[in-house]
């Protein structure tokens, strides 16, 4: 397994500012995925985090508003770019390792809860 | 990606048996059927996955239909800490390990 932590676990902004998600794994592991999740509503995939190099967005997210670092096995941070309400969602890291690669048993944080006003 | 349906939400007693369903009928030969539940004000975990026989760990058993067209993840014993969203979700092991969460069902147990 796996232990995600996120921080902050959640945060209120101010729109047009910006808020950068850090997530750590306490283990070295193969991928790293970031999701959000609106209010009342499933999970949406919104990036790949690949070590090294860019992440992989899915459609509808782009880099310059979710850009994603991840400089090594064990770290990545997302950011949340010029603010809107919108934005309000939890966002919520997670990892697959090595001994599930190639199950799809993904392992995830807690969430960070944001709110925009 | 192949699309799941299951039930908006269930309800179930404590201590018994819980039977949640899913139909997944546009499902491919190389699809995985992957459950993973997500308990209030937490991320999801994963609960169970398989590819055409039945699966059973210490949390719940996989039952798939022979066409597989439909499975159903059994919760042997419900207790008050199963509630949760259950998701069922479709993927290929091989390539990108993402995951495609639809609407789930929202568990409820009574006690």
């Amino acid at each position: 397994s796996a232990v995600i932590s996120q921080k902050p676990s959640r945060d209120i902004c101010q729109r047009g500012t910006s808020l950068t998600i850090q997530c750590q794994v306490d283990s070295q592991v193969t991928m790293m995925f970031w999701y959000r999740q609106q209010p009342g509503q499933s999970l949406t995939l919104i990036a790949t985090a690949n070590q090294g190099s860019e992440a992989t967005y899915e459609s509808g997210f782009v880099i310059d508003k979710f850009p994603i670092s991840r400089p090594n096995l064990t770290f990545s941070t997302l950011t949340v770019s010029n603010m809107s309400p919108e934005d309000s969602s939890i966002y919520l890291c997670s990892a697959v390792n090595h001994g599930s690669l190639g199950k799809n048993i993904q392992y995830f944080g807690a969430g960070t809860r944001l709110s925009v006003l | 990606d192949a699309k799941t349906t299951q039930p908006n939400s269930m309800e179930s007693n404590e201590e018994e048996p819980v039977h949640l369903p899913c139909n997944h009928s546009t499902i491919s030969g190389t699809d995985y059927i992957h459950w993973y539940r997500q308990l209030p004000s937490q991320g999801p975990e994963y609960v169970i996955h398989g590819l055409t026989s039945n699966v059973n760990n210490r949390m719940a058993s996989l039952a798939i239909a022979e066409d597989r067209k439909s499975s159903t993840l059994i919760l042997h014993r419900a207790t008050l800490r199963d509630a949760a969203v259950y998701y069922c979700i479709l993927s290929r092991l091989q390539g990108a390990q993402k995951l495609v969460f639809g609407q789930g069902t929202r568990l409820t147990i009574n006690p």
